[in-house]
């Protein structure tokens, strides 16, 4: 079965400052993995997806992700985080040609100014 | 494009009451998905929809939960009778397709649900 570990429950960041989500999946193959973002009180967003090829991702609102495949990990980065970047942030993974998606119990990240 | 669209936003009810949420998924979204997000959890999928037909209902505890899609556009999810345990934010998500591939799910805001 698939399942999706997110170390950290709580991140406080300085603005400008960079930020690292880690992700660590387990999956019997290389599965689609995302990242969502949620603000109080709103659904997910999806940020960004790695699906096959460059293992290194852009997604939106300058973050990136890096899929490393040796350490069942898919964790996101931004160089400089701003105050709007305070939100949950779940990580998801999902086989490759199914839906159910299995995601992380988030993490959440708070931003100091 | 417009959004996934939910609502009521928030409910309160008693235990033993019946609750329904509404979803209105993006136009042309084939699949439709209802989640479930307790405090502190990420979501996990209650029953997916691909156009008014259920795929996957395996998770959807069924002697109190029930949804349905008619004519393969918005969709239903009821609680009856409601549990304190089912006190949740619940999520209504679609896609075009199986949500694989380059067609992700895309997400409404949810309906809280507070169960006194």
């Amino acid at each position: 079965a698939q399942s999706v570990t997110q170390p950290d429950i709580h991140i406080t960041v300085s603005e400008g400052a960079s930020l690292e989500l880690r992700c660590n999946y387990s999956y019997g193959a290389t599965p689609y993995l995302f990242w969502y973002v949620q603000s109080p009180g709103q659904g997910l967003q999806l940020l960004l997806k790695y699906f096959s090829g460059d293992t290194l991702v852009q997604g939106i609102k300058g973050f990136e992700a890096e899929f490393k495949r040796s350490q069942s990990s898919f964790n996101l980065r931004k160089p400089s985080v701003h105050w709007s970047d305070a939100a949950e942030y779940f990580c998801a993974v999902g086989p490759i040609n199914d839906y159910k998606l299995s995601f992380g119990a988030g993490t959440t990240v708070t931003v100091r100014a | 494009e417009a959004g996934v669209a939910q609502s009521p936003r928030y409910k309160i009810i008693e235990k033993r009451q019946s609750v329904a949420f509404w979803c209105n998924p993006i136009s042309g979204h084939a699949t439709l998905y209802w989640y479930q997000q307790i405090l502190g959890q990420g979501p996990k999928l209650l029953i997916q929809f691909q156009n008014n037909g259920v795929v996957d209902d395996s998770q959807l505890p069924k002697d109190r939960f029930s949804a349905e899609r008619l004519k393969g556009v918005d969709s239903t999810l009821k609680i009856q009778p409601a549990k304190l345990e089912d006190s949740a934010v619940y999520l209504c998500a679609s896609s075009l397709d199986g949500g694989t591939g380059n067609q992700p799910q895309h997400f409404g805001d949810g309906t809280r649900l507070s169960i006194l």
